[in-house]
């Protein structure tokens, strides 16, 4: 039973720049999350897909957007590149936005920008 | 605003003996509270919840305990092992399971 799986696993990229990270949830589940932990911080939330729209989303500005697919595949997107966006970007699924069902998260995609 | 906080970013036990590890909160919304272990180049791992209408839950040798009045809880490790060794987070939610605030982590070392 394949958990969730992100790629890449490393990326390098330059300030200004544009960045597409994807991410395959665990089997049965529906709903995708993502995640940002900086250098030395906990994981901070990003926004939720569920049903191929965004449910909710956390305090970051619009250069972060999704996409949810209709087999509940989902992308993370980041435009114009800021140093501070270096961190391990998470994605977390869960079922049916998650009620009673805690998130099972992949094992990152580590982003540098310099 | 950190409104979740875990003020020891690290913590040493000898195998067999208890680990204790804290956080504190400040959103008094919250109503659902897990913990998360995360190893080096893995992703963060389910542990044990806890909802705001307990003060008490248990699996295996994980125990979570809640105070309510204190905007305190801790999770319980016993007896530790050497495995343990990893990063704890703290997370809590006012949304069920989703959308979680998580505190900055604990790094547990478990000596033998």
């Amino acid at each position: 039973d394949a958990g969730v799986t992100q790629s890449p696993t490393h990326l390098i990229k330059t300030r200004g720049q544009q960045v597409t990270l994807r991410c395959s949830p665990k089997s049965g589940h529906d709903t995708v999350s993502w995640y940002q932990q900086a250098l030395g911080q906990g994981p901070q939330f990003i926004f939720q897909y569920y049903e191929e729209e965004e449910r909710q989303r956390g305090n970051f500005p619009d250069r972060f957007s999704g996409h949810q697919f209709p087999n509940y595949s989902s992308e993370l997107n980041v435009n114009a590149l800021l140093l501070g966006d270096s961190a391990l970007y998470l994605c977390a699924s869960s079922s049916g936005q998650g009620e009673g069902s805690p998130l099972h998260f992949g094992n990152g995609t580590r982003l540098t920008v310099t | 605003d950190q409104q979740v906080k875990q003020n020891s970013p690290s913590l040493s036990v000898q195998e067999g003996r208890i680990s204790i590890l804290n956080c504190d909160y400040t959103n008094s919304m919250f109503d659902y509270f897990l913990w998360y272990k995360k190893y080096p180049a893995e992703g963060p791992t389910f542990l044990i919840s806890i909802s705001s209408i307990k003060d008490k839950n248990e699996d295996g040798r994980f125990t979570v305990f809640l105070n309510k009045s204190a905007k305190h809880l801790s999770l319980h490790i016993v007896p530790s092992q050497p495995g343990d060794s990893a990063v704890y987070f703290c997370a809590a939610s006012d949304t069920g399971f989703q959308k979680l605030v998580f505190g900055t982590g604990t790094r547990l070392l478990v000596s033998p």
